[in-house]
């Protein structure tokens, strides 16, 4: 069974200073990856999505990830964090069940930016 | 272009009662998926239609049940409900199994 794991349950930063998050999936088959952002009380927002191709996928925001299947991990880092940044962060996968996609999520991390 | 709506946005039940939420898929969408996010979790997968079927269920009881109209709209049903139900809900939209779009959530509270 497919599973997602962010190591990281809190992140502090300082707003400006440079950000990685961490994700580490496992799954049989190609991944299908994304990182959603998500607001106090709000819904998911995608950010990036890893399908295929270039491993380095650049995403909204100013927000980028590397996919590294050697590792099965999907990092998320941005150069600059902006106090707006400020959220939880979820890694998700995306597994195939006869013709239906779902996805499993980590249990994500959140950010906090000190001004 | 409207992203998905759910309604409605907070609910107070009690333990024992029935709930209905509904979704709305982005424009040009036409299946729906669901997911449960317990306070500090990530979300959960409950069940996905297309078609107006119930295409793939995640590990959730019998009590959770869902309809798709032609519209491609959907509506999550709990029934008898428990304290552990109180959660976030979401719904997502796709176009089949492409990338999936989260509405703002049901936000359920059973006291």
């Amino acid at each position: 069974a497919q599973s997602v794991t962010q190591p990281d349950i809190h992140i502090t930063v300082s707003e400006g200073a440079s950000l990685e998050l961490r994700c580490n999936y496992s799954y049989g088959a190609t991944p299908y990856l994304f990182w959603y952002v998500q607001s106090p009380g709000q819904g998911l927002q995608l950010l990036l999505k890893y399908f295929s191709g270039d491993t380095l996928v650049q995403g909204i925001k100013g927000f980028e990830a590397e996919f590294k299947r050697s590792q099965s991990s999907f990092n998320l880092r941005k150069p600059s964090v902006h106090w707006s940044d400020a959220a939880e962060y979820f890694c998700a996968v995306a597994s195939i069940s006869g013709s239906a996609r779902q996805l499993t999520f980590g249990s994500g991390t959140q950010l906090t930016v000190l001004p | 272009d409207a992203g998905v709506t759910q309604s409605p946005t907070h609910l107070i039940k009690t333990r024992g009662q029935q709930v209905t939420l509904r979704c709305s898929p982005k424009s040009g969408h036409d299946t729906v998926s669901w997911y449960q996010q317990a306070l500090g979790q990530g979300p959960q997968f409950i069940f996905q239609y297309y078609e107006e079927e119930e295409r793939q269920r995640g590990n959730f009881p019998d009590r959770f049940s869902g309809h798709q109209f032609p519209n491609y709209s959907s509506e999550l049903n709990v029934n008898a409900l428990l304290l552990g139900d109180s959660a976030l809900y979401l719904c997502a939209s796709s176009l089949d199994t492409d990338t999936q779009y989260f509405g703002p959530g049901t936000r359920l509270t059973v006291l």
